[in-house]
Parts: structure tokens; C-alpha cells; sequence
């Protein structure tokens, strides 16, 4: 499973535009890149995943390079409520290459802040 | 479509004891998954159902713990008997097969404390 790498923790104004890049130099061919937001008390969100280029959906944009040796997660115009850890996941589904199960690894994320 | 659902919310119990956790998974989902997260540590792969047979269950921490899907529909998790390490919140995933990208979506947790 690829490694990745994240800030720790960011702090963003509300209504700025958020950009969290996360490392993941041993991206496999098939890997998918895949962005879960947490709240507190709560389970990890599904928020867009992508292959290659650029994602977007009604929450953020994905944004990733040729090499897919990294990723940018972009919030736009961020509020209050988008306060939350923010997770970079790769990996891919093993029906892709063979038997197995796709267990998400978690690394520790970054907390983002958004101040008022 | 009623999300990935999981009971009880929170749980205390003493060492010792059982519990067990129940998870609904999103309906027609036939991938359901277990993971925890200790006092600290990042979120952990625990268990893999593929409908009712454990595809995976390399995460599950030693011979307490009983993950049981039968029907294929929902799923439980079973300590027995709880030790003071096992305190943390457990998440329940679900998800579709769609080959290359397979998004789990995850329930609310259940917090369970052993005193």
C-alpha cells in the first residue's frame, strides 16, 4: 500500500479557497486517490476520488499532476463547518489485480481550522 | 437512501464482560467492513464481509473478537471478554463493488469503553 504524506494541521478565513497536497511517491498503476473528511464524533466521509488530471464535484476539486506522485485536495470559499481531519488515501480495489480485500489505511490526516 | 447505520451509539462496559456492535450497511452493499480507532492511534482495517463470507480479516486484534454477517445483511462484532485496550470507536464501511474504485461509506461509530 502506498505511503502517503500530509500536513498536520492547517488554519484557513472563512471564504478562502483551501489547498492540501498530500505525497504519495509509491503510487501503484492502479492505484485511486481517495479524500475522506471527518467531523468529530462521526465516521469518515467519502469527499472525491480520481485517477489522474482533475476531479470535480459538487464539494471540491482534486487536482493531480502526470506523475500522480502527488495530490491536491481544493475546497472552495471554506466555512466554519468545513472544519475537520482531512484524509489522503490510496489504494486500489483488488478485483483489479486479483484476490483480496481493499481495506482503506488511514494515516493521521490533516486538521483543518477554519477561523471566522 | 438511509445511510451505513451502527448501534449503540456508545457503549460502557467493565472489563470482562461482553459486547457486541451492530452495523446495517447501506442496502444492496454487499462489501462491509470493520475498523477502530484507539485512544490516539489512526483509524484500522479490522474485518472484510463479502455478503456473508470474511474475505479479509488479517486486522482482528486476537481471538475476542467475532465478526458474524449472516444473511449477508448486517453485521455484528462481538468482544468477549472485553479487555481495557479494546476502548475506542469502532466504524462499520460499506460499499458496492465496482472493480477499480470502490467507495466505502462509513457509519457514525460506535464508542465503546471498558472501565
Amino acid at each position: 500500500l502506498a505511503k502517503t504524506t500530509q500536513p498536520i494541521s492547517m488554519d484557513s478565513y472563512e471564504g478562502q479557497e483551501v489547498n492540501i497536497t498530500c505525497s504519495h511517491n509509491n503510487i501503484a498503476t492502479n492505484d485511486y486517490i481517495t479524500w475522506y473528511q471527518q467531523f468529530p464524533s462521526q465516521g469518515p466521509r467519502f469527499i472525491i476520488q480520481g485517477y489522474k488530471t482533475k476531479v470535480t464535484n459538487e464539494v471540491a476539486s482534486l487536482f493531480i499532476p502526470a506523475d500522480r506522485k502527488s495530490s491536491t485536495l481544493s475546497l472552495p470559499r471554506v466555512s466554519l463547518s468545513d472544519t475537520a481531519v482531512y484524509y489522503c488515501l490510496v489504494g486500489h480495489h483488488p478485483a483489479y489485480s486479483g484476490a483480496g480485500s481493499y481495506q482503506l489505511t488511514f494515516g493521521k490526516g490533516t486538521k483543518l481550522s477554519v477561523i471566522p | 437512501e438511509a445511510g451505513v447505520t451502527q448501534f449503540p451509539s456508545h457503549s460502557v462496559i467493565e472489563k470482562g464482560q461482553t459486547v457486541t456492535l451492530r452495523c446495517d450497511p447501506i442496502s444492496g452493499h454487499d462489501n462491509l467492513y470493520w475498523y477502530r480507532r484507539v485512544m490516539g492511534k489512526e483509524i484500522k482495517f479490522l474485518l472484510h464481509f463479502v455478503k456473508e463470507s470474511k474475505q479479509d480479516e488479517s486486522g482482528m486484534p486476537n481471538n475476542r473478537f467475532l465478526a458474524e454477517r449472516t444473511g449477508g445483511t448486517y453485521s455484528t462484532l462481538k468482544v468477549q471478554p472485553a479487555e481495557l485496550e479494546d476502548s475506542g470507536v469502532y466504524f462499520c464501511a460499506s460499499s458496492q463493488d465496482y472493480g477499480g474504485s470502490d467507495t466505502q461509506y462509513f457509519g457514525p461509530g460506535t464508542r465503546l469503553t471498558v472501565l
